[in-house]
């Protein structure tokens, strides 16, 4: 059974502070894909990563995928209230296979 | 931009009852996805459809799920005989098989069983 686990499940900060979200699994991923879900909506993409160790960037927002591609990271610089959210990470072993879904960390933004 | 779509955004049903869900995936997508989120709980994957089959299924997606593509824009998700335990949210996926295979998610349908 293929876990991932996100760290922490909850995060309340403040306006312009910074924030790093993990995702861990003991399983090889050959892509994971970072969402964002508002409540009672789907989750809509942010960024997929697919090469071990990768780096990308979406604004403010940092993704990282491990070297070994079992985990992954997502960083905020100077978070704004607009931040808050649920986010998701979820892998898939192979393109086409399903994607494991991390529990998510719900992050609030305190003006 | 393209976007999966979903109808109907909510559907109460009586217990025992069929539903049909409803998904319209991204025109040039080639693989289909059918997950769910029960309220408070991790998105879980349902099955996946490719080339007019389900390639992967879940130990969720018993003889009560079955899913089909009936024309070739739509994709639907039917529950045979609902159970209180089916309420949960339904979302649709598809996805272009490249080396990133990114999914991408309809709105979703909250289905309510009463």
């Amino acid at each position: 059974t293929q876990l991932l686990e996100q760290s922490p499940q909850f995060l309340s900060i403040q306006e312009g502070e910074n924030l790093t979200v993990y995702c861990n699994s003991s399983s090889v991923f050959s892509s994971l894909q970072w969402y964002r879900q508002e409540p009672g909506e789907g989750p809509v993409l942010l960024v997929t990563v697919v090469t071990g160790g990768e780096v990308k960037k979406l604004k403010r927002l940092t993704f990282q995928f491990g070297d070994a591609r079992k985990d992954s990271s997502l960083h905020i610089t100077a978070a704004q209230t607009g931040d808050t959210g649920l986010y998701l990470c979820a892998g898939a072993k192979n393109a086409g296979n399903m994607l494991t879904f991390g529990g998510g960390t719900r992050l609030m933004v305190k003006p | 931009e393209p976007e999966v779509t979903q109808t109907p955004s909510h559907q109460v049903t009586q217990m025992g009852q069929e539903v049909i869900l409803r998904c319209v995936p991204i025109s040039n997508h080639l693989y289909f996805y059918w997950y769910r989120q029960i309220l408070g709980q991790k998105v879980e994957f349902l099955v996946s459809f490719y080339n007019n089959e389900i390639s992967e299924k879940s130990e969720i997606f018993d003889d009560q799920f079955s899913v089909e593509r009936p024309d070739g824009s739509n994709f639907t998700l039917k529950i045979r005989s609902t159970k209180l335990e089916d309420s949960a949210m339904y979302f649709c996926a598809s996805s272009v098989v490249t080396s990133t295979d990114t999914q991408y998610f309809g709105p979703g349908t909250r289905l309510t069983v009463l």
